[in-house]
């Protein structure tokens, strides 16, 4: 099975760039990399999803390599409220079934 | 659009018990899942429905869950008997699948506790 793996935890202040990144050494061809981000007591909410190269919206940019075997999520000037846990998610296609593997998440603290 | 439901937000009840654990998805999405949610495991996929059949209920844990979508627009997860160790937040997530990693909308989730 493809398997993801992030740092734990993360700490940074406000106004700084926050990278955070993911390998994911088996994924599939087909296979697009999606994060997400989670607040207490809510669920996961989408923030961007590529395939290759770069990808940016009004949130993040999402950087991905050539060989697709990682993903950083780079948040532009990060504020308070950018508190969360984000999760970065790959397909896997296992035998018959495609199964959805969630990386355990970054616990993101923005300080003051 | 109101996003998905879930309800109730919070249960508490006692080991042995029934929970039947309730999700209405976002209108017009096709997928809807089902994922368990601590601080030891993490976020776990328990069953994911497409056009209300089940596809892939491997990450069910026991014979104790069950999962049901009768239509489009409702689903339910049950559990009996629980135990102490089902405590945990139970999400369920919708949305419009042309691949497995596309997007899914989250509801507020369902807190329970068995004690």
């Amino acid at each position: 099975l493809a398997k993801t793996t992030q740092p734990i935890s993360m700490d940074s202040y406000e106004g700084q760039e926050v990278n955070i990144t993911c390998s994911h050494n088996n994924i599939a061809t087909n296979d697009y990399i999606t994060w997400y981000q989670q607040f207490p007591s809510q669920g996961p909410r989408f923030i961007i999803q590529g395939y290759k190269t770069k990808v940016t919206n009004e949130v993040a940019s999402l950087f991905i390599p050539a060989d697709r075997k990682s993903s950083t999520l780079s948040l532009p000037r990060v504020s308070l409220s950018d508190t969360a846990v984000y999760y970065c998610l790959v397909g896997d296609n296992a035998g018959n079934n495609r199964k959805l593997i969630w990386g355990l998440g970054t616990s993101l603290a923005v300080n003051p | 659009d109101a996003g998905v439901i879930q309800s109730p937000r919070h249960e508490v009840t006692e080991m042995g018990q029934e929970v039947t654990l309730r999700c209405k998805p976002i209108s017009g999405h096709n997928s809807l899942f089902w994922y368990r949610q601590t601080m030891m495991r993490g976020l776990e996929l328990l069953i994911y429905f497409n056009n209300n059949v089940p596809i892939d209920d491997s990450g069910m844990p026991e014979d104790r869950f069950s999962a049901k979508m009768p239509n489009a627009s409702f689903s339910t997860l049950k559990i009996q008997p629980s135990e102490p160790r089902d405590s945990a937040v139970y999400f369920c997530a919708s949305g419009v699948q042309r691949e497995i990693t596309d997007t899914q909308y989250f509801g507020p989730g369902t807190r329970l506790t068995v004690l």
